[in-house]
């Protein structure tokens, strides 16, 4: 049972690039989330989906777009990167009934250079 | 927006000593989730707590809705308890999914 999978766990981007951070679960969950992580500011929430083929915008979207096909996957993908887009990004998921604590993958560190 | 405040922002224990971190929100909540971020990144679900008192172990956490507070306790501490303490909410009436994280404490406990 791998839980929340994030790939890769190291990146780095040259400004302008494009890339895919990769997320999947083998809960069945319901919900998925895409957190930044940054110094001082806690986790901040970047995009969520309720289910497949249903997404939503969180605190700080741009820059960002996002997808969700499957149950399983949910990708995070950088349109064209900019150094204020290096942190450390996390994958949740979450049931939609009962006790939806949240489960979070290993996260992926991202250096804009 | 809801706003999620905690203290206190770091703390440093002895091995063995006990510990109360406090988490205020500015709105009813739905959804109220205490996360532990170890040394190497890894955040992990302490507890899901809208209301009431729930224990686990040597940790327990006891969230009062009415008055927009959530407390988690650390008893008998050990070294391995150091990292950051997240704590998470969800506004009633808000989007669902949109938990919202304060910036968290950190705490060290010293051998």
């Amino acid at each position: 049972n791998a839980g929340v999978t994030q790939t890769p766990k190291f990146q780095v981007l040259k400004t302008g690039q494009s890339m895919t951070l990769q997320c999947a679960q083998d809960m069945n969950h319901e919900y998925m989330s895409w957190y930044r992580q940054d110094p001082g500011m806690g986790l901040r929430l970047i995009h969520y989906s309720v289910g497949a083929g249903i997404t939503d915008q969180g605190e700080v979207p741009n820059g960002y777009n996002v997808s969700r096909s499957t149950t399983e996957d949910f990708p995070l993908r950088l349109l064209s990167a900019a150094p204020s887009q290096t942190s450390v990004y996390f994958c949740a998921s979450s049931r939609w009934t009962g006790n939806y604590g949240y489960t979070f993958g290993s996260g992926t560190r991202l250096t804009v250079v | 927006g809801i706003q999620v405040e905690q203290s206190p922002p770091d703390l440093i224990l002895q091995e063995g000593a006990n510990s109360t971190l406090r988490c205020n929100f500015s709105d009813s909540v739905n959804n109220l989730q205490w996360f532990h971020q170890n040394p190497w990144g890894q955040l992990i679900n302490l507890f899901y707590i809208p209301s009431g008192t729930k224990q686990n172990g040597r940790l327990s956490a006891t969230t009062v809705a009415t008055e927009r507070y959530s407390l988690l306790y650390i008893s008998s501490s050990q070294t391995t308890d150091s990292g950051v303490y997240f704590c998470a909410v969800e506004r009633v009436g808000g989007a669902t999914n949109k938990l919202i994280f304060g910036t968290g404490t950190l705490l060290a406990v010293q051998p």
